[in-house]
């Protein structure tokens, strides 16, 4: 069951922020988060785990509501540098990871 | 640490050939998944390694597909024989602890079968 991520692009002006959501039709053990920038590897950023949790560093940050199944990626005072494809990853407790399809974020200068 | 190295980089092969992609996992990870991505499925697990052994291959298209982990430093998927359909990217990743530090991901190999 591959999540969904809304929206499926965003277009931004350098400074904005983004709200990337991303969410599961079943029950969540972890949520991941990894950057792919074209003709790249998806890189990791971040893992939030069941129990529900914030974590961030520098201007990105994600939230996972384990009731609702859901996650969120915030990008906050966006810059150039974070253009690229955002996926979201769950695992349900079975050690591995599905992806969602994806959600690309062009940031304009 | 090199990260996670895949050969080759690039592949065209006619179709009905054989295709064999190689992955060499970071040094001390104990788990490694083999994905396909295309821009209509996205990011696909194919299968995946707990130390050496394979736990879920469910995501294998068919069995012209097949994957091996003879040792904890070396894996490979063959493909035979290989259809244009299979044209896509398919990347390596590796992870320790069950992911817990997330995945690292080789730079894929970009399959174009003709």
């Amino acid at each position: 069951q591959q999540p969904v991520q809304s929206p499926q692009a965003v277009i931004l002006r350098e400074g904005e922020d983004a709200v990337i959501n991303c969410s599961s039709s079943k029950a969540l053990y972890s949520v991941h988060w990894y950057r792919q920038k074209h003709g790249e590897a998806p890189v990791f950023l971040m893992i939030l785990l069941k129990g529900g949790e914030q974590k961030g560093h520098d201007k990105i940050s994600a939230s996972f509501n384990e009731k609702k199944q859901q996650s969120s990626l915030y990008l906050t005072a966006s810059q150039l540098s974070y253009s690229g494809t955002y996926f979201c990853g769950t695992e349900g407790g079975d050690d591995k990871i599905i992806f969602g399809k994806g959600t690309r974020l062009h940031i304009l200068p | 640490d090199a990260g996670v190295i895949q050969s080759p980089r690039h592949e065209v092969t006619e179709m009905g050939q054989e295709v064999t992609l190689r992955c060499k996992p970071i040094s001390g990870h104990n788990s490694l998944f083999w994905y396909r991505q295309t821009m209509m499925r996205g990011l696909e697990l194919l299968i995946y390694f707990n130390n050496n052994v394979p736990i879920d291959d469910s995501g294998m298209p068919e069995d012209r597909f097949s994957a091996k982990m003879p040792n904890a430093s070396f894996s490979t998927l063959k493909i035979q024989p290989s259809e244009p359909r299979d044209s896509a990217v398919y990347f390596c990743a590796s992870s320790f602890d069950r992911g817990l530090g997330g995945y690292t991901f080789g730079s894929g190999t970009r399959l174009t079968v003709v």
